[in-house]
């Protein structure tokens, strides 16, 4: 089966750090992308890991771990328009179908 | 500018009444997908089309039918609406089907069916 887990709600204070966790169990796995939602609006590319380890990019880095079928992803410094959804979503399978969790809604608060 | 353009943004229409939401792209995008979005049930795909002419069902193709007439557009069809699929629906394309190709999204159409 296909399974993807996030946390449905996370609130973080302005400034701080806050990480997403993403656990799942997918029947082929070629990659995982996270993606930021607000409310009403597409979602929007942050990153994508296919090798285990830690990716980088800006205030943001995502990490996976294949073994451990889990990944999360780090804010740093955050600021208010962080407020949002994000979503994790799997690709697998022989048409690199992508699943994606039910998304986590994160509040920024001052 | 790269874009994903759906049409109509929101609908309100009665049950039976046939409706399409077009979506259009202008990155030269082969993979076109359509989902809805469901609170509590997250992003779920309708359909998809790997190429001109090639269509298949995702996880919820119950009541909907597409075409991919050209690379470019990519059509919803709900032939007969019923109020279970009042939703918020998303297009989507990407350059191909490999491993790690970005989806972008349209920006939404929010249907409702009474």
């Amino acid at each position: 089966g296909q399974n993807i887990d996030q946390p449905t709600e996370m609130t973080a204070t302005e400034g701080a750090i806050v990480q997403i966790n993403c656990t799942y169990q997918t029947s082929g796995f070629n990659g995982l992308f996270w993606y930021q939602q607000h409310a009403g609006e597409a979602p929007t590319f942050l990153s994508y890991n296919v090798l285990d380890g830690l990716e980088e990019k800006g205030r943001f880095s995502s990490f996976l771990s294949r073994s451990k079928g889990y990944s999360y992803l780090l804010l740093k410094e955050l600021q208010m328009k962080d407020s949002a959804s994000y979503l994790c979503a799997v690709e697998g399978g022989a048409t690199n179908k992508l699943i994606f969790g039910t998304g986590t809604l994160l509040a920024v608060q001052p | 500018e790269a874009q994903v353009t759906q049409n109509p943004r929101y609908l309100i229409t009665v049950t039976g009444k046939k409706l399409t939401v077009t979506c259009s792209q202008n990155m030269n995008h082969e993979y076109m997908s359509w989902y809805r979005q469901d609170p509590g049930l997250g992003l779920r795909q309708i359909y998809y089309s790997m190429n001109v002419e090639v269509t298949d069902k995702g996880d919820v193709p119950e009541g909907y039918k597409v075409s991919r007439k050209e690379k470019r557009n990519f059509p919803l069809i709900l032939e007969s609406p019923s109020p279970n699929q009042t939703s918020l629906y998303f297009c989507a394309s990407s350059l191909g089907t490999g491993p790690g190709n970005t989806i972008y999204f349209g920006e939404g159409s929010w249907l409702t069916v009474v």
